[in-house]
């Protein structure tokens, strides 16, 4: 099964750039990434995937390696209520959906 | 509106006893999920179901036992043998096919033993 590793934690000025890494060496080539980010156990609430391109909505950019091994979630002007543990996810070919253990984002004033 | 729906929002066992906590869909969604998440932990997986009647073990299904008779709903049962079952449970489902689907999470049931 494909594995994701992310950081412990992470800490960020309000207003600034937030960037997420994650990284998931084994993954497939028609594996989807997903992200995630959960407050206070809670329901997880969906922020962006993507398979090879890189992708954009309104809340964040992902920013998928060449190779695909890693990625990076992007939010691009972080406010304190973006405050949260972020997980990155990968969906394996036998509809597995493997989770990272989740950065714990702090944006701090 | 389509979701999913995890019920109840707080359960209490008392040692020795089953309980089950219902997950229900109505988006269609062939693949369903259970995970167990501890307080400061991530979230580890139980059980999944791809298909009706059908389900594989996740990473801790010990103690654990689900169901799939329906295309919407995928109970949980915590048994007994379940030795430290204090925890939030989150349901979730999504299409089956290989990706590129949304995720849908339910709000998560919380269980403890008194």
């Amino acid at each position: 099964d494909a594995k994701t590793t992310q950081p412990p934690s992470m800490d960020c000025a309000e207003g600034r750039a937030a960037n997420l890494p994650c990284n998931h060496s084994t993954i497939s080539g028609n594996e989807y990434v997903y992200w995630y980010r959960q407050i206070h156990s809670q329901g997880p609430q969906y922020i962006i995937h993507g398979l090879k391109n890189n992708e954009t909505n309104e809340m964040a950019s992902l920013i998928i390696t060449e190779d695909r091994k890693s990625s990076t979630l992007i939010l691009p002007h972080a406010t304190l209520r973006d405050t949260a543990v972020y997980y990155c996810i990968v969906k394996n070919q036998g509809g597995k959906l493997i989770f990272g253990q989740g950065t714990e984002l702090s944006v701090k004033p | 509106d389509g979701g999913i729906t995890q019920s109840p929002k707080y359960l209490f066992r008392k040692e020795g006893q089953n309980v089950t906590l219902s997950c229900e869909q109505n988006l269609n969604h062939d693949a369903m999920y259970w995970y167990r998440q501890d307080p400061g932990q991530g979230l580890r997986l139980i059980y999944y179901s791809q298909i009706v009647n059908d389900f594989q073990k996740g990473d801790i299904a010990e103690g654990y036992s689900v169901s799939r008779e329906k295309k919407e709903s995928f109970p949980l049962t915590v048994t007994s043998a379940q030795k430290n079952p204090t925890a939030f449970y989150l349901c979730a489902s999504t299409s089956a096919d290989r990706g590129g689907n949304t995720i849908y999470f339910g709000e998560g049931s919380w269980l403890t033993v008194v």
